[in-house]
């Protein structure tokens, strides 16, 4: 079936790296997403990787996919107060709809 | 930038009531959405919408549920008769096609409160 599992919470020092970690089960999906979500707005698309990468650089963001683990993780180098949220991991299924996790909270310690 | 929005932002209501969400999609978007998310709980698809037509539904989306585009600007997702498990934050989401790699964006949500 289709699940997307990532811990809950986590918890960093300002100026180190945060990594956040997910799993899924459906390996058909073809592009692997990952979502942030700030108090009181909607989900924002932050960076996405297609499932023939292993990985993709965006700035501050790395995303590491082990498509044979079905692991997928998110690097936020250089974590600032700004980056507190919660963070999604999701995969697209077809062309409709796309599978969550229950999302990671990051919490920035000064 | 253009954005999604929804109203109510909160909306509080009686078991067995119908409620309506609103949501105003992208101008030029074609595809619509509706997800939720019940506190504590993973964000969940409920439906898809496009050419005036549900596109894919997911098994949550009963007869209670129904989506309409009345106009040229608003998308409803409608309850008929709430339910306790009802009460949820409701995404809505947009996108410019269909295809893959069409991001699809959300709006705030609205927080559905069922007493």
């Amino acid at each position: 079936g289709e699940d997307v599992e990532q811990s809950l919470f986590l918890s960093v020092r300002e100026g180190d790296s945060s990594v956040i970690n997910c799993t899924y089960t459906d390996s058909s999906s073809t592009y692997l997403y990952w979502y942030k979500q700030e108090p009181g707005a909607g989900l924002q698309l932050l960076t996405y990787i297609f499932s023939n990468m292993d990985m993709k650089q965006d700035q501050r963001l790395t995303v590491l996919l082990n498509k044979k683990d079905k692991h997928l993780s998110l690097r936020i180098a250089d974590t600032q107060t700004g980056d507190s949220a919660i963070y999604f991991c999701a995969e697209k299924m077809g062309d409709d709809k796309i599978i969550f996790g229950k999302g990671t909270r990051l919490h920035i310690l000064p | 930038e253009p954005e999604v929005t929804q109203t109510p932002s909160h909306q509080v209501t009686q078991m067995g009531q119908e409620v309506i969400l609103r949501c105003v999609p992208i101008s030029n978007h074609l595809y619509f959405y509706w997800y939720r998310q019940i506190l504590g709980q993973k964000v969940e698809f409920l439906v898809s919408f496009y050419n005036n037509e549900i596109s894919e539904k997911s098994e949550i989306f009963d007869d209670q549920f129904s989506v309409e585009r009345p106009d040229g600007s608003n998308f409803t997702l409608k309850i008929r008769s709430t339910k306790l498990e009802d009460s949820a934050m409701y995404f809505c989401a947009s996108s410019e096609g269909g295809a893959l790699y069409n991001e699809q964006f959300f709006g705030p949500g609205t927080r559905l409160t069922v007493l």
